[in-house]
């Protein structure tokens, strides 16, 4: 069974750019969550999808979105890109409609902003 | 208070010894507390989890040690391995949500 793929795994931009990431769960799974992971800050949460809808958004500036398609796969997006976005972007799935914590991540897409 | 206190932030185990890690929460809405270990250029994965009605989970080397009134859970690896070399996050999981609480990360390293 395959993993989470994130696509790409790498990426450099510059400020003020935007960038788009991609996200395939696993097979059967139908939640799909983003997290942010930095030295600094540790993992945070983004925003979470189940079909196709938006159940949760962290506490993140609306420079960053997401959305989540018809077959689960999931993007997100920033646009207009400052240093501090420079971090590693994981995205995770579960099976689960609610509340197991049992999340199965990727392993990431680095973004760095020069 | 949706914050998970983790420490320590780094630790140095001789092979074969016990690894502790340890984690402070002050929500007590959390339903659902997982640990997850991390590989350089990997993702976290699931390691072991365990819900607040019970107060020690094992899982072969693994055991998670829960005192819900004290708001505080730990990991324990027995027999600690080289291999057992990683990040170790603690999380707590908001109910009715997908949305882990992550502490800041313990870096354990094994020596051999």
């Amino acid at each position: 069974k395959a993993g989470v793929t994130q696509t790409p795994r790498y990426l450099i931009k510059t400020r003020g750019q935007q960038v788009t990431l991609s996200c395939s769960p696993i097979s059967g799974h139908r939640s799909v969550s983003w997290y942010q992971q930095t030295p600094g800050q540790g993992l945070q949460f983004l925003f979470e999808y189940f079909s196709e809808t938006q159940r949760n958004k962290g506490n993140f500036p609306g420079r960053f979105s997401g959305r989540q398609f018809s077959n689960s796969r999931s993007e997100m997006n920033v646009s207009t890109l400052e240093l501090g976005d420079s971090a590693l972007y994981l995205c995770a799935s579960s099976r689960q409609a609610t509340n197991t914590g049992e999340l199965f991540f990727g392993e990431g897409s680095r973004l760095t902003v020069l | 208070q949706q914050q998970v206190k983790q420490s320590p932030q780094s630790l140095i185990v001789q092979k074969g010894g016990i690894s502790i890690i340890n984690c402070a929460y002050e929500n007590t809405a959390f339903d659902y507390f997982p640990w997850y270990q991390q590989f350089p250029g990997k993702g976290p994965a699931l390691l072991i989890a365990i819900r607040p009605d019970v107060s020690e989970k094992k899982e072969g080397r693994f055991t998670i040690s829960f005192n819900k009134s004290a708001k505080q859970f730990s990991l324990h690896i027995m027999d600690s391995q080289p291999g057992d070399s990683a990040t170790y996050f603690c999380a707590a999981l908001l109910p009715g949500a997908q949305k882990l609480v992550f502490g800041q990360g313990t870096r354990l390293t094994i020596n051999p």
